[in-house]
């Protein structure tokens, strides 16, 4: 039972280039979350999706598309990074009450 | 958005407990109060909620405020694993999905 996993778990691109990174949970959740992380700072939402083929944004989704694959998998797409999104990313899921987080993935824009 | 304030910072002494304030003088009727805490290099774990009466659970201890405009974590004896930053979340109506998580109060622990 791995809970929530993501890759990779660390990432470099140049600007302008595109990645996707994936998330993937096995606790039978509908609803599951990106968030991101800047230094000193608090995780900010960026997009989710309550269930199975619905998505919504967040607090700050400009520049990210989300792609709800199936119940387990919620990946997020940069189509073409920039510096302003070097970040940790986090991804979750939701029971009832409770939120459960990822390792993170780590991303740097160059 | 609903807002909470919490201190930058806090030291405590190991096997002392340890009491986290937090501020949300603007909360409404059906925000819940959640906490979680981040520790090094990891994603957020889940610690505790309540909407209006003081909770208990193997982690730690909830205690709001009868105007719920305030309330105070509580870890009854901080171990050096307890060295976190610690967030206090308004969650409307427990939905889940307007989860702000401010910037937390970063906990040390003293040996």
């Amino acid at each position: 039972n791995a809970g929530v996993t993501q890759t990779p778990k660390f990432q470099v691109l140049k600007t302008g280039q595109s990645m996707t990174l994936q998330c993937a949970q096995d606790m039978n959740h509908n609803s599951m979350y990106w968030y991101r992380q800047d230094p000193g700072m608090g995780l900010r939402l960026i997009y989710y999706s309550a269930s199975e083929g619905t998505t919504d944004k967040g607090e700050v989704p400009n520049g990210y598309n989300v792609s709800r694959l199936n119940k387990r998998e919620f990946s997020l797409r940069l189509e073409s990074a920039a510096p302003s999104q070097t970040s940790v990313y986090f991804c979750a899921t939701r029971s009832t009450d409770t939120q459960y987080f990822g390792p993170g993935t780590r991303l740097t824009v160059l | 958005d609903a807002k909470t304030t919490q201190p930058n910072s806090m030291e405590s002494n190991e096997e002392e407990p340890v009491h986290l304030p937090c501020n949300h003088s603007t909360i409404s009727g059906t925000d819940y109060i959640h906490w979680y805490r981040q520790l090094p290099s990891q994603g957020p774990e889940y610690v505790i909620h309540g909407l209006t009466s003081n909770v208990n659970n193997r982690m730690a201890s909830l205690a709001i405020a009868e105007d719920r405009k305030s309330s105070t974590l509580i870890l009854h004896r901080a171990t050096l694993r307890d060295a976190a930053v610690y967030y206090c979340i308004l969650n409307p109506l427990n939905t889940g999905n307007q989860f702000y998580f401010g910037t937390g109060t970063s906990l040390t622990v003293i040996p």
